[in-house]
């Protein structure tokens, strides 16, 4: 089965400080993405990534970079914590090829207090 | 850009029922997949559909691909406390797209 792991299943900062969400896969996926979920709006895509060091713009990438030096970790990373950025952040992957099924970690649920 | 439609947004049905949900769009999808989300966890993929009229069934779960290729079903029989939790529909439209999601569909099932 695969799995994702998300660092932290609960999480709480203050507003101003650099936040980092990690995510780590163990299926040799070549494609990792960060999506937030808030009610009413649904799974919103951040960034992805289809390669090490290779990154894309998801649908609402402001306030919010990625790193992706190995293959098997993706980092979200929040440069300057709003509380607007108060969600569940969810880490998913997927296998190179067209239409594959992304795979979820358990989620972060990130406070900006 | 591509959008996919669930509703209503929240069923209630009594333990022991089926239940049926679908997924509808404007556009044409390549792939269907339906995920399960329960509180307090991230989506879980319950059936992964790739051909027009494909029906697929994983237990008490059976999901179909629509022959206009704009919509899919899910039907739950037999529900039980457990099938609580979101039902999210999610597709692609080609080979090279992102994948897009439904806002999903919260059933609560009474014992």
């Amino acid at each position: 089965d695969v799995k994702v792991t998300q660092s932290s299943r609960y999480l709480v900062k203050r507003t101003g400080e650099k936040v980092f969400l990690e995510c780590v896969q163990d299926m040799d996926h070549e494609n990792m993405f960060w999506y937030r979920q808030d009610p009413g709006l649904g799974l919103r895509l951040i960034y992805f990534s289809y390669d090490v060091k290779m990154k894309e713009k998801g649908d609402i990438p402001e306030g919010y970079s990625v790193s992706r030096e190995k293959k098997e970790r993706f980092s979200l990373i929040l440069e300057s914590a709003s509380t607007n950025q108060t969600s569940m952040y969810l880490c998913a992957s997927s296998s190179t090829g067209p239409s594959q099924p992304q795979h979820f970690g358990d989620g972060t649920r990130l406070s900006i207090l | 850009g591509q959008q996919l439609n669930q509703s209503p947004q929240s069923m209630f049905i009594q333990e022991g029922e089926d239940v049926s949900m679908n997924c509808t769009s404007s556009s044409i999808f390549n792939t269907w997949l339906w995920y399960k989300q329960d509180p307090g966890e991230g989506p879980v993929l319950l059936i992964a559909l790739y051909k027009a009229g494909e029906l697929t069934s994983n237990g008490r779960l059976t999901a179909q691909f629509g022959i206009t290729r704009k919509d899919s079903f899910l039907n739950i029989s037999a529900s039980i406390p457990s099938d609580v939790g979101i039902y999210f529909c999610a597709g692609y439209t080609g080979a090279n797209s992102k994948l897009t999601f439904g806002k999903g569909i919260t059933l609560s099932v009474r014992p």
